[in-house]
């Protein structure tokens, strides 16, 4: 069975840096397409960014809107996915998910229970 | 960027078919999927590729895609089934969520 759990600091001081971890058990993250994808309070999903190709070279893109402060990255030896998120302002407050991409256009098919970032 | 647009909100009595549209330039020519997100938990996937079903996801569920609107449909809706639905395609190499619609069961 394939599980995702985010981790990270809960509370983030406004234009600091914001630093979640995905576990991922179940599967090696070496061969799909990982998200993160975070949800504003009360609002919808917004997509923050993937990471693929893991086994050569972790290619990553981005949201255009988020793309200046946003770095995803990948380690391997602990199968774990990690965003950092830099100058966080109050609109970056948010449950933050990471999710893999089922592969072959199967959409989105597991995602974390989330992790709630809240920017002071 | 690519926008979708959805309902912020639909209604549907118990046992009727709930209809969840979502609309973008061309959605025809891109897969959808949809996800169900109930309060307080992680979005679920209901629909890949316009029509097809996860295992698990019951047969009540089914979708369609044609011209610049793709189509959740929830037939003989339940009380369970009320929670946010969200559409989601690729645009290129970006992914693309609708902004969400909350369905509501009374």
């Amino acid at each position: 069975q394939v599980q995702l759990q985010e981790s990270g600091p809960g509370l983030v001081k406004s234009s600091e840096t914001l630093s979640l971890t995905c576990t991922v058990s179940g599967v090696s993250i070496r061969n799909f397409y990982w998200s993160w994808i975070r949800q504003p309070p009360g609002k919808g999903l917004e997509w923050v960014g993937y990471v693929f190709d893991i086994q050569t070279t972790a290619t990553t893109i981005y949201n255009s809107s988020l793309e200046s402060r946003v770095t995803l990255s990948v380690d391997t030896s602990k199968n774990q996915l990690s965003l950092i998120l830099r100058s966080v302002t109050v609109s970056d407050t948010a449950v933050y998910f990471c999710a893999r991409h089922g592969g072959n256009g199967r959409g989105i098919d597991v995602w974390g229970q989330g992790s709630s970032v809240t920017v002071s | 960027s690519y926008e979708m647009s959805q309902p912020p909100s639909v209604s549907v009595s118990p046992g009727q078919t709930a209809t969840i549209p979502c609309s973008g330039e061309d959605l025809g020519d891109k897969y959808v999927c949809w996800y169900q997100q109930k309060a307080g938990q992680s979005p679920v996937l209901l629909i890949y590729q316009d029509k097809k079903r996860p295992s698990g996801i019951p047969e009540r569920f089914s979708g369609s895609n044609s011209g610049n609107t793709a189509t959740l449909t929830i037939s003989g809706t339940q009380a369970l089934d009320e929670a946010h639905y969200y559409c989601q395609a690729w645009d290129g190499s970006t992914v693309v969520f609708g902004g969400g619609t909350k369905l509501t069961v009374l």
